[in-house]
């Protein structure tokens, strides 16, 4: 069973640049949630996607939006690049039908906007 | 305020000492409730996942929620200097589609 995996590792933008952000969800996993981590802080839900469409959305402009394809992998995208963007972004990925609510992160992408 | 509070230390502890990381919260809609552990660099992983009140015990680790008085605990009996990590407590309300929110971490030294 291969775990969560994000693209790229670590990425450098400068303010008002675009970004995107790929997660590879869980083996068996049909829901992606992505999440903004600040230095020193909790994770912050973004949004979650269920069968390729957006189901919840955290308090974030919609200069942040995604995409979830059929193999239920997902892209984060950024627009208009604010230097408070810079953060740790994370996927996590869980199968809808189980009712543990568990959610697997994976390593996440550290985004620098300069 | 924030929905979800924690101390943020940092906590250093001797090897073998018992840990309790606390948070609470304000939303009595909260209906499930776990524990995250981050080591620098990686993402979150699951140490342990209630909804009722009570205590649930997994080897040295015991989860603890109080609903009545919006509080949940974390102990870890034995620590370890391989425990030293961020904690991050998370909470998801009922009928939220799984939208986790987190407390800000306590970030945890066990020293050997």
């Amino acid at each position: 069973e291969t775990g969560v995996t994000q693209s790229p590792t670590h990425l450098i933008k400068t303010r008002g640049q675009q970004v995107t952000l790929r997660c590879s969800s869980q083996s068996g996993h049909n829901t992606v949630s992505w999440y903004q981590q600040a230095l020193g802080q909790g994770p912050q839900f973004i949004f979650q996607y269920y069968r390729e469409e957006e189901n919840g959305r955290g308090n974030f402009p919609p200069r942040f939006s995604g995409l979830q394809f059929p193999n239920y992998s997902s892209e984060l995208n950024v627009n208009a690049l604010e230097l408070d963007d810079s953060a740790l972004y994370l996927c996590a990925s869980s199968h809808s039908g189980r009712t543990n609510n568990e959610q697997f992160f994976g390593p996440g992408t550290r985004l620098t906007v300069l | 305020q924030k929905e979800v509070e924690q101390d943020p230390g940092p906590l250093s502890v001797p090897e073998g000492a018992i840990v309790s990381l606390n948070c609470t919260y304000s939303n009595s809609a909260f209906q499930y409730f776990m524990w995250y552990r981050q080591y620098s660099r990686k993402g979150p992983e699951l140490l342990m996942y209630t909804y009722s009140s009570g205590n649930k015990e997994d080897g040295r680790f015991t989860a603890q929620v109080d609903k009545s008085s919006k509080y949940i605990s974390l102990f870890i009996r034995d620590s370890q200097p391989s425990d030293s990590a961020t904690y991050l407590c998370a909470m998801i309300l009922s009928g939220s589609a799984r939208q986790l929110t987190f407390g800000s971490g306590t970030q945890l030294t066990v020293l050997p």
